[in-house]
């Protein structure tokens, strides 16, 4: 099975600062990854799939990048709707997993 | 507009069994794979399983395979979730959501059922 690590597993900051999460897989899933944003009592919000690819409708202050096994979900200049628990997820093979999840939350 | 909507959650003794549903509408529900991924109270979320366009394929979790059955029913626009052997640890809010077959991400997402395994 694939593993998947993200750092930090929380992260503080201010509204128009900016986040970078990492999401690291345990071997080479290509391209296969996405990421989600989860608000408390909400399902899990598609932002990027194919490590770089913003969702129709998912404002462009959000970016991911990477390729491999090192990935990364940037949020250029943080709005107070952005408070939230961010998760990777790799799509290269079955069982398909989740990374553990990074709370940004408010400095 | 796509909608899913999951129900069939509730309390449920540890050895029983639940089943779950996920009627789909907005969308052209026997053209897409479907999923379960569940979340324990506080904890993240893990993929539980997946179906094809007509049924013929399933993947599982190791922790769900031969408890749990997932099926669909394309002239009813649902996807099913079939509980057996319910465990503690079964105990989550659990979500459908369409599948990208060609790239492997969930979208849209429903709302979540609880299930909750105790005595």
């Amino acid at each position: 099975d694939i593993q998947m690590t993200q750092s930090p597993s929380s992260v503080s900051a201010s509204v128009g600062g900016r986040v970078t999460i990492s999401c690291r897989a345990s071997q080479g899933i290509g391209t296969f990854l996405a990421w989600y944003q989860q608000k408390p009592g909400k399902a899990p919000k598609l932002l990027v799939y194919l490590a770089s690819v913003l969702q129709s409708g998912v404002p462009s202050r959000f970016s991911g990048s990477g390729s491999g096994t090192d990935f990364t979900l940037t949020i250029s200049s943080l709005q107070p709707e952005d408070f939230a628990i961010y998760y990777c997820q790799q799509a290269n093979s079955f069982p398909l997993t989740f990374g553990p999840g990074t709370k940004v939350d408010i400095k | 507009e796509v909608q899913l909507v999951e129900s069939g959650g509730g309390l449920v003794l540890p050895g029983g069994s639940l089943r779950l549903s996920c009627p789909a509408s907005g969308f052209i529900f026997s053209s897409q794979w479907m999923t379960w991924v569940r979340q324990a109270p506080g904890k993240g979320l893990e993929w539980v399983a997946n179906i094809n366009q007509d049924g013929s394929d399933k993947y599982y979790a190791d922790s769900v395979r031969g408890r749990f059955t997932v099926s669909r029913d394309n002239a009813k626009n649902s996807l099913y979730l079939q509980m057996n052997s319910l465990r503690d640890e079964d105990t989550a809010m659990y979500y459908c959501a369409t599948y990208s077959d060609s790239g492997g991400w969930f979208d849209p997402w429903g709302q979540g059922t609880l299930v909750t395994v105790s005595s």
